[in-house]
């Protein structure tokens, strides 16, 4: 079974910090990884794709991924609490349907003032 | 650009009866479309992947017979949650593949309650 592991959180941040969200996965041949948001009660949405080894800005967002060690992460700079939401981390698999995302459960971020 | 609509965005309907969602790839042609159940609080769980033209391919333990799901065209795939029970509640939402890429988009989802 190919996995996608958050910690479920609550990670609390102040308003202006760096949120630093992580995601390791099990499938060593992954080679796309997707941040989405979701907003409670609401659908999720594409933030940021990144599929080769190293960084990737857009914004205040910089996903990062680490092939060797199998591990994701989402820098969010200069929190707002209008980023409060859970943030969910996607892999493509290798095999089992390689069109589909496999999700992990999210972690749930909470910016204070 | 990358835009899925969802009709209805919610429903409540009587027990055993069927409700159709559509889901609908507003800017972009969708080869793959895809349906998520999410219960409170926990996380998005894939049903079933359905190519145009193709029957759908399920996830293990999802009954095809219950969630039956026609891609018709590139722009529109319909799910039908026949025989509803009140456990079918929950908040459904369909996502699209934009050609060559692997990211998904989301519809807004459909909030099913069975009474």
């Amino acid at each position: 079974q190919k996995e996608v592991e958050q910690n479920s959180g609550p990670l609390s941040v102040p308003e202006g910090a760096i949120a630093s969200l992580n995601c390791t996965y099990s499938d060593r041949g992954s080679q796309s990884f997707f941040w989405y948001r979701q907003y409670s009660g609401k659908s999720p949405e594409l933030i940021m794709s990144i599929y080769s080894n190293g960084d990737k800005e857009d914004g205040r967002f910089t996903a990062q991924l680490n092939k060797a060690s199998q591990y994701v992460s989402l820098l969010i700079r200069d929190s707002q609490p209008s980023d409060s939401a859970t943030y969910l981390c996607a892999g493509r698999p290798t095999s089992g349907g390689y069109n589909k995302l496999i999700f992990g459960a999210g972690t749930r971020l909470a910016v204070h003032p | 650009g990358a835009v899925v609509s969802q009709h209805p965005s919610w429903v409540i309907c009587k027990s055993g009866t069927s409700v159709k969602i559509e889901c609908r790839s507003l800017d972009f042609q969708a080869t793959t479309m895809f349906w998520y159940r999410q219960f409170p609080k926990q996380s998005l769980m894939l049903m079933a992947t359905s190519n145009e033209g193709s029957k759908a391919t399920y996830e293990q333990g999802v009954e095809k017979d219950k969630f039956l799901i026609n891609h018709a065209s590139l722009t529109l795939s319909t799910l039908t949650v026949t025989s509803a029970h009140p456990e079918d509640s929950s908040f459904y939402i369909c996502s699209a593949r934009d050609g060559q890429d692997y990211e998904q988009y989301f519809g807004p989802g459909t909030r099913l309650t069975v009474t």
